[in-house]
């Protein structure tokens, strides 16, 4: 089944203490993306990749990093994790690069920073 | 930067009655606008999509949404709802060249009541 994958689903953890949110897809697609999801603010980009070792900015990256090594994989990482973090985390894949080629999003990733 | 208004965050209608959901950009070139949809606990799903071919879009689950460039309007109907369509909708808009970046509004919770 062509799908994207968020692990973990859950994630309770403190301020400060490193993690990592991983997103895989099987459709052999270019361009990969995380979005973060705050009530009252709909949907705000991240960090996108266009292609292997191919990585931006998006809206709101202070405080994330992401790593592109392999086509199917797009890690989110938090390297210090704060409060204003917490929120629910999209990764999103598209066939190609341009604003034709939908979208795909996996389940989301629901994050508490305390 | 482009942008894009949905005007009500809840929207209440009886079931069979019209759904409308309203859809407002600001691009200064001609955008790529979107409806992405989330269920309750999951990701978003593309209902249809608007790239500059027929200003009347026809999506999944009966739904539709008509681009007037005069109006910088891209909103959503359905002409009876369904107690399953109970969900966030999300409008959103893509500048041609931004390398699939999509910008989202904020959604609107839609309730069908019996």
């Amino acid at each position: 089944e062509a799908q994207v994958t968020q692990n973990p689903r859950y994630l309770i953890t403190v301020t400060g203490k490193k993690l990592t949110v991983t997103c895989s897809q099987n459709m052999n697609h270019e361009y990969m993306s995380w979005y973060r999801q705050d009530p009252g603010l709909g949907l705000r980009q991240i960090y996108y990749s266009m292609n292997v070792e191919v990585t931006d900015k998006g809206d709101v990256p202070e405080g994330y990093k992401v790593s592109r090594k392999e086509k199917r994989n797009f890690p989110l990482i938090l390297e210090s994790p704060s409060p204003n973090q917490t929120s629910l985390y999209f990764c999103a894949s598209s066939l190609g690069v341009g604003e034709y080629y939908e979208q795909y999003f996996g389940p989301g990733t629901r994050l508490t920073v305390t | 930067a482009q942008s894009v208004t949905q005007l009500g965050s809840h929207v209440s209608v009886s079931e069979g009655a019209l759904v409308l959901l309203r859809c407002n950009y600001s691009s200064s070139v001609p955008p790529y606008l979107f409806w992405y949809v989330q269920y309750p606990n999951q990701g978003l799903q593309l209902l249809l999509k608007y790239t500059s071919a027929a200003t009347l879009v026809k999506g999944i689950n009966g739904f539709e949404a008509e681009f007037k460039k005069s109006e910088t309007s891209f909103h959503l109907t359905k002409p009876s709802a369904h107690m399953s369509d109970a969900a966030e909708y999300f409008c959103a808009v893509s500048d041609p060249g931004t390398a699939s970046k999509l910008t989202f509004g904020t959604g609107t919770r839609l309730q069908v009541t019996l």
